[in-house]
């Protein structure tokens, strides 16, 4: 059965300090990883898509790689602006695009 | 990023009754999906809609569900009689091409009593 399991549940950081977070995924041949950035109360915002092992991609103070098994979301030097719960999601070969995600990793950054 | 738009952000309603949600589609968008959030769990997939019919649904997604988007106007997703644990929010997505990212609507949250 495809799975997406996210760590840790939440993280509190101060301004500043630099964490990863991580997701592991078991599914029969990945089309595709994605990340979100979800605010209390709405919808899924899109932040990266990873398509192979060893892609990366950056936007701002995000940085997202994939391996085989997992993807990680490096945030460096966060601001409490950063703070939201952070949703990784998976393609499974099915022709549809449908997308099967993990718990989410609230992140919390204070001042 | 496209704005996806769903009405009504907050719906209020009696077990038993039906409840239509809506979800306007972006021009070029040719794929669409209604996902589900219980307060507190995961986004779980529903239903994928394309050229004018469901191409998978989730075991969640009963009879009790519809979906249709009649004369390309709005995608909707039709709830004929709710139960209280069809609370949840509601969301829509779409994209232009099924592998690439989807764009996910502000939700619709339903409470039913």
């Amino acid at each position: 059965e495809d799975q997406v399991t996210q760590s840790p549940e939440a993280l509190r950081l101060q301004e500043g300090e630099s964490s990863s977070l991580n997701c592991s995924y078991t599914v029969s041949g990945l089309r595709g990883l994605f990340w979100y950035r979800q605010d209390p109360g709405k919808g899924p915002e899109f932040l990266f898509t990873l398509y192979s092992a060893g892609e990366e991609k950056e936007k701002e103070r995000l940085k997202a790689t994939l391996t085989k098994k997992e993807s990680f979301l490096h945030i460096t030097a966060p601001k409490p602006e950063d703070s939201a719960t952070y949703l990784c999601a998976v393609q499974a070969p099915s022709n549809t695009g449908k997308l099967i995600f993990g718990q989410g990793t609230t992140l919390q950054v204070k001042p | 990023e496209p704005e996806v738009t769903q009405t009504p952000s907050h719906q209020v309603t009696q077990m038993g009754q039906e409840v239509i949600l809506r979800c306007v589609p972006i021009s070029n968008h040719l794929y669409f999906y209604w996902y589900r959030q219980i307060l507190g769990q995961k986004v779980e997939f529903l239903v994928s809609f394309y050229n004018n019919e469901i191409s998978e649904k989730s075991e969640i997604f009963d009879d009790q569900f519809s979906v249709e988007r009649p004369d390309g106007s709005n995608f909707t997703l039709k709830i004929r009689s709710t139960k209280l644990e069809d609370s949840a929010m509601y969301f829509c997505a779409q994209t232009s091409s099924r592998y690439n990212e989807q764009f996910f609507g502000p939700g619709t949250r339903l409470t039913v009593l």
